[in-house]
């Protein structure tokens, strides 16, 4: 069974960074790409990043390119995003997903809150 | 990119048949095979119900079906249960190398 458990969230002001970790368990973390996807308050899905399993390519949305940054260990079978320069609009739940054509989501996300 | 386009509500009773429609564009849902729907009932995480427009995961109920033409989408829920009743997304993998999601439709049973 997939298990993707986030980390990492919490009550940040604009401007501030954040790191958001991801433990993958229940398959073979190396041979997936990997997503983050995120949920304001009342919102629908939003798309923010992919990487692929050797980490050798990502992509980010236009809201978050040049701000976040995503990355992965397999051997720690870890999942990783860096957000700088955070923004109120940046407040949501953020889902660890494995695939990059399609989302598994396997954990319940971590609450990024960003207000002064 | 712009979202796909679902409608924001459908309904129906227990055991009939629902539909909901997926609209995007020839960069989008038109270009490849990569449309996926999820569910999501209040307070949890969405759950991947389809894939690769037809395709459902292990353990998902073939009450579940998905379909494509042109430029849309379909999903289409048989023998409609309670628990069916959440809130659903159409996603693609666009010619951006980006995923885009729908608004989301609320199915009320």
């Amino acid at each position: 069974q997939v298990q993707l458990v986030e980390s990492g969230g919490g009550l940040v002001k604009p401007g501030g960074s954040l790191r958001l970790s991801c433990a993958a368990s229940g398959f073979i973390f190396s041979d997936y790409h990997m997503s983050w996807i995120r949920q304001a308050p009342g919102k629908g899905l939003e798309w923010v990043s992919y990487i692929t399993t050797t980490g050798s390519n990502t992509n980010y949305a236009d809201s978050v390119k040049g701000r976040f940054t995503i990355s992965r260990d397999n051997a720690k079978n870890s999942l990783y995003l860096q957000m700088n320069s955070l923004r109120a609009e940046d407040t949501a739940v953020y889902y660890c997903a494995r695939g990059r054509y399609s989302s598994t989501v396997g954990g319940q996300g971590t609450l990024v809150t960003v207000s002064s | 990119q712009s979202a796909l386009t679902q409608p924001a509500s459908v309904s129906g009773s227990p055991g009939q048949s629902i539909t909901i429609s997926c609209t995007g564009t020839s960069s989008d849902i038109g270009a490849y095979t990569y449309v996926s729907w999820y569910q999501q009932h209040p307070g949890k995480a969405p759950k991947l119900i389809i894939y690769d427009v037809s395709k459902r995961p292990s353990g998902v109920s073939n009450r579940f079906s998905g379909s494509k033409s042109g430029n849309t989408a379909s999903l289409t829920i048989s023998g409609l249960q309670a628990e069916d009743e959440a809130d659903y997304y159409c996603g693609s993998y666009t010619t951006s190398s980006t995923l885009v999601f729908g608004g989301g439709t609320k199915l009320t049973v």
